[in-house]
């Protein structure tokens, strides 16, 4: 267990539908990253929050956005959804100083559209 | 803007050998950090070693060391010993003072029996 936590593990849904991936972060850390995964792809940058700010934003498409919560939880959320957002999104956390020690993944969420 | 290229998108070698990994990345940066990470069949994502720029000596983690040759910006993995359980995709990943990790596309290795 890394101590990044996301929910759902997987997730089936279908075009046009819109869906909210949720991650919790590692105790104490303040930042959270998001980052697409494709079939057999490397990793897309998405967006990162630091202490409920956002702070970088990737190539994230407008249907998606996200937020950090007080309590340092973020959620992901992806609307009007269509079969080529089938991926597995990881969560990613870090600490006061991320330069440090990288980042710590969450187990991902496989999401399928259909 | 920063970038990470992997050249060998998949290496196959036998148990027990010693297997380099080859990355370089382009920065105008004088400070930052790299990464190896791991992504075996269970996709989940495991930090393998990292290196801090500012730092001449090459980062060593058990049977995973790091060759980091700043002027040439290259960035290689060596797994010495290897073992099955090694068997995954390789990232060579790039952060700097921004805190965003650019990854490159991956090495798929094989160790074979």
């Amino acid at each position: 267990d890394s101590g990044v936590t996301q929910t759902p593990k997987h997730l089936i849904t279908a075009t046009g539908q819109r869906v909210t991936l949720r991650c919790s972060p590692r105790s104490g850390d303040l930042s959270v990253y998001w980052y697409q995964q494709s079939l057999d792809q490397g990793l897309q940058f998405l967006i990162q929050y630091y202490n409920g700010e956002e702070r970088a934003k990737g190539n994230i498409l407008e249907r998606f956005s996200a937020q950090q919560f007080p309590d340092l939880h973020s959620e992901l959320n992806l609307s009007s959804l269509e079969l080529g957002d089938s991926a597995l999104y990881f969560c990613a956390s870090s600490g006061r100083d991320p330069n440090r020690g990288g980042y710590t993944f969450g187990s991902g969420t496989r999401l399928t559209v259909v | 803007a920063q970038t990470v290229t992997q050249s060998q998108p998949e290496m196959s070698v036998q148990e027990a050998e010693t297997v380099t990994l080859s990355c370089t990345y382009d920065t105008s940066e004088s400070n930052y950090y790299l990464f190896w990470y791991k992504q075996p069949p269970s996709r989940q994502m495991i930090l393998v070693i990292r290196q801090e720029a500012y730092k001449q000596q090459n980062a060593t983690e058990n049977r995973f060391s790091v060759n980091f040759q700043k002027a040439a910006k290259s960035f290689s993995l060596k797994i010495s010993d290897s073992q099955l359980g090694d068997t995954a995709m390789y990232f060579c990943a790039f952060m700097n003072r921004d805190d965003k990790i650019i990854f490159g596309k991956g090495t798929r290795l094989h160790i074979l029996p």
